[in-house]
Formats: C-alpha cells, sequence, structure tokens
C-alpha cells in the first residue's frame, strides 16, 4: 500500500535559518503529493502541491521538487520566521479515483528569534 | 465564502456512549472526507462521501460510520465509544474529486475526549 515518511522531529532553528524537512513515499502509478501545514488548535492549510514528476510546488517561500527517482518530495525553505513555527504533514494522493490522502507522520517545527 | 465548517468544536463523552460529528463543507463542494487525528497514530483516513454514496473506507471498525445529504453536509457517528477514539476528527471538502489539481480544504476539527 501507500505510505509516507518524514524527517522526526522536533525541529528547532533559529531565525533565519534555512529549512529542509525531508520526505520519501511509496506508491503504485503516479501519485500527486501534498505539503499541509497545521498551527496550533487548528485544521491542516494546504502549503504547496506537486502532481507529476519535475514539478515544483511553491508558496509563501516553501518549495519542494517531486523526485521520482528518489522517490522524495523535500520541503524547503531559505530563511524562516518565527510565524512559520507549526507542525508540517508530507501526504500523497494515489490518484485512483479518490481523495484518500496518507500522510507522514508531522514534524514539528519550532523558530526561535 | 465561508470555509468547512465542523460542529461541535469540542466534545465530551464516555465509554459506552455514542456521538455524531457534523461537517459543512464549502458551497459547491460535493465531495466530504473524514479523518481522525492522534498522537500516537497521526492522521488517519477514516472515510469519503460523494454526491450521498460512500467512495472509500479506511481501516477502522464497523463502530464508524458517516453519511452525507443531498446538501453535500456530512455526519460522521461513533458508536460504543472506547477511550482509544479520543482525537481531532478533521473533514475535508472537495470540489473536482479525481482531478490532478483538486485541492482539499480541511475544517478546524471536532476534538473528541472520551473518559
Amino acid at each position: 500500500g501507500n505510505s509516507v515518511t518524514q524527517m522526526e522531529g522536533p525541529v528547532t532553528l533559529s531565525e533565519e535559518a534555512f529549512l529542509t524537512i525531508n520526505c520519501t513515499y511509496t506508491a503504485t502509478g503516479y501519485p500527486s503529493l501534498f505539503w499541509y501545514v497545521q498551527y496550533p488548535g487548528e485544521g491542516l492549510q494546504l502549503l504547496l502541491k506537486a502532481t507529476k514528476a519535475d514539478d515544483k510546488g511553491s508558496n509563501k517561500g516553501f518549495e519542494a521538487t517531486y523526485r521520482k527517482e528518489t522517490t522524495s518530495f523535500h520541503l524547503e525553505k531559505g530563511s524562516v520566521q518565527v510565524s512559520d513555527s507549526a507542525v508540517y504533514f508530507c501526504a500523497l494522493n494515489s490518484n485512483f479515483g479518490n481523495e484518500k490522502l496518507t500522510f507522514g507522520t508531522g514534524t514539528r517545527l519550532t523558530i526561535i528569534p | 465564502k465561508a470555509g468547512v465548517t465542523q460542529t461541535p468544536r469540542y466534545l465530551i463523552k464516555t465509554r459506552g456512549q455514542q456521538v455524531t460529528l457534523s461537517c459543512s463543507p464549502i458551497s459547491g463542494h460535493r465531495s466530504v472526507s473524514w479523518y481522525q487525528q492522534t498522537p500516537g497514530q497521526g492522521l488517519q483516513f477514516l472515510f469519503e462521501y460523494f454526491s450521498e454514496t460512500q467512495r472509500n473506507k479506511g481501516n477502522f471498525p464497523g463502530r464508524f460510520s458517516g453519511r452525507q445529504f443531498s446538501n453535500s453536509r456530512s455526519e460522521m457517528n461513533v458508536s460504543t465509544l472506547e477511550l482509544g477514539d479520543s482525537a481531532l476528527y478533521l473533514c475535508a471538502s472537495s470540489a473536482k474529486p479525481g482531478q490532478l489539481n483538486n485541492e482539499q480544504f480541511f475544517g478546524p476539527g471536532t476534538r473528541l475526549t472520551v473518559l
């Protein structure tokens, strides 16, 4: 079945540091890949997505590239801010005609001023 | 446009009781999915409804059930509650299920505590 393996947290960085959160996946076919963010006390918000190999998703300074050869979708940001503190989830949809998302375990990110 | 709304936001029940959670999707969205979020198991898919039909179901016991109404609102029910059912239950809706550019929008969740 499908699975997503995500970098264990928590991750603590200083403001303006470079961020990488690793994500690898196992899936049949050609899944779509997503990064969701969850702020304290809230639901999930879609951060970025990519639907085919070599696509780069980007939003709010975050980027991730769909690498089929390494089955990876690592999240990066060049300069993090305190407001980026949240839990980040990598997810995939198998595109087999349903909306089921398979999530990674989540990575808690804390940015200190 | 209003987002996905879930009611109630917080709920406390005791073991053996049953509970019903409600989700109102974004206007025009016909697909609704439910997820359970716990510290131990993370985010797990419960089921998906589209046009009042369950299209997909996760690996949960039969105590977990759901339905969707003609206005696309959805409810999920958990019977004979167990301590392990304590979780954040998230609902998501989408407009173009099955399409590559489809996006799912999540509600704020219902926090269920079973005592």
